[in-house]
């Protein structure tokens, strides 16, 4: 089974910190995301990343960056937190083949509940 | 940008009855994905489709790509079921907009 772990399910960090959110699949996933999920917006995408080192913004990116230096671990980085990014977040991994392939499902991690105060 | 629009946003049951959850998409796509979150939970897949139907036990997709449309039926449904359904379109790369989901409560 695909198992995609992320560091904590809940963290309460103050204004103004710098956070960093971690996930690690372990199935040699090639693509990795990081979802945010907010009561009546749904899931929305962050960043993405389809290789090492490679990444590409999402739908809002604004206030986050990210890191891939391995290919099974894929970093969420808030720079300067506010509570606007009070949130769930969500990482989640996937195959790279053939577009509208199976092989393509995501599988989510367990998800981090952020408080910012 | 995809707009992907789910209905009903709430929907409640009784124990065995037919449920339909619809989704419908902006542009075309790749691939549509069905989502299940329980309460508290993390996110399952449950189907991935690019064309006609999918069956599993007593959950079933399918996609109409002229229409872009899809459904999500479950049949003889159980308070088990309840749960957010969340439809996911994919596009031209491996990225998903998503819809904001459908709570279902299924009640004994």
């Amino acid at each position: 089974d695909v198992k995609v772990t992320q560091s904590s399910r809940y963290l309460v960090k103050r204004t103004g910190e710098k956070v960093f959110l971690e996930c690690v699949q372990d199935m040699d996933h090639e693509n990795m995301f990081w979802y945010r999920q907010d009561p009546g917006l749904g899931l929305r995408l962050i960043y993405f990343s389809y290789d090492v080192k490679m990444k590409e913004k999402g739908d809002i990116p604004e206030g986050y960056s990210v890191s891939r230096e391995k290919k099974e671990r894929f970093s969420l980085i808030l720079e300067s937190a506010s509570t606007s990014q009070t949130s769930m977040y969500l990482c989640a991994s996937s195959l790279s083949v053939g577009l509208g392939s199976t092989y393509n499902e995501q599988f989510f991690g367990p998800g981090t509940r952020l408080t910012v105060l | 940008k995809n707009e992907v629009e789910q209905s009903p946003q709430n929907l409640t049951a009784q124990e065995g009855e037919f449920i339909t959850i619809n989704c419908s998409y902006s542009v075309g796509i790749s691939a549509l994905h069905w989502l299940q979150q329980h309460p508290g939970g993390g996110i399952v897949s449950l189907f991935m489709l690019s064309s006609g139907k999918k069956k599993h036990g007593r959950l079933i997709a399918t996609i109409n790509i002229q229409e872009k449309h899809s459904s999500l039926h479950i049949t003889a449904s159980h308070p088990r079921d309840s749960a957010v359904y969340i439809c996911g379109a994919g596009g031209s790369n491996y990225k998903l907009t998503f819809g904001k989901g459908t709570l279902l409560t299924v009640n004994p």
